[in-house]
């Protein structure tokens, strides 16, 4: 079956430019979660959405970054005013309320 | 938080058992200890979870201690396509659902 997918794979814009990167999760998974990861590190959480709850936004690092989950379905992560330090592989996973399932990720470069 | 420590790197030789270790000495009760791995360049790759019993299953086997504070994950016969960084992580059960807190992970080279 098809797995988590994400769009674009790979992203590059010029600083102060918004980009919008996408994640559509396996279907009927309840749970979608982003990460970001920096070159050679581990996986930073941003944010967790559950159903119908308020989503999780405690690992948004500014309020440059938000996050829309339409549907309970689709989700979208939406970097305002990119700055360099925002380039990094951003994750998205979704869960059926155990083990997540992670998509392959798209790469953001900020020149 | 990350709630779990593991070493940074580790080498195996090809066809011998990799055994790599995790501690999480403040898990509670009832907090899985879940093993991902991630390959170069690609998202990552669930392998096994456990609460308290021992797992196995067509990847690897997850050996969790009767206090829960340390677990190792064993690759029973390690091939070079099993070169990769392995995280091990605590799903934490939190008031909306699901939190899992992913270390550094440790970085297996096979060696052949």
């Amino acid at each position: 079956g098809a797995g988590v997918s994400q769009s674009p794979s790979n992203k590059v814009t010029e600083k102060g430019k918004d980009v919008e990167l996408r994640c559509d999760p396996i279907s009927g998974h309840t749970a979608l979660y982003w990460y970001r990861q920096s070159l050679g590190q581990g996986l930073e959480f941003l944010i967790y959405f559950q159903g119908n709850s308020a989503p999780d936004k405690s690992g948004l690092p500014s309020d440059r970054f938000s996050a829309e989950r339409t549907g309970g379905s689709v989700s979208t992560l939406t970097i305002q005013r990119t700055q360099q330090e925002d380039s990094a592989v951003y994750l998205c996973a979704s869960s059926a309320g155990g083990t997540q399932y992670f998509g392959p990720g798209t790469r953001l470069t900020v020149l | 938080d990350a709630k779990t420590t593991q070493p940074p790197s580790m080498d195996c030789a090809e066809g011998r058992a990799a055994n790599l270790p995790c501690n999480h000495s403040t898990i509670s009760g009832n907090e899985y200890v879940y093993w991902y791995r991630q390959i170069h360049s690609q998202g990552p790759q669930y392998i096994i979870h456990g609460l308290k019993n021992n797992e196995t299953n067509e990847m690897a086997s997850l050996i969790i201690t009767e206090d829960r504070k340390s677990s190792t994950l064993i690759l029973p016969h390690a091939t070079l396509r099993d070169t990769a960084v392995y995280y091990c992580i605590v799903r934490v059960k939190t008031n909306t659902g699901n939190q899992f807190y992913f270390g550094t992970g440790t970085s297996l080279t096979v060696i052949p």
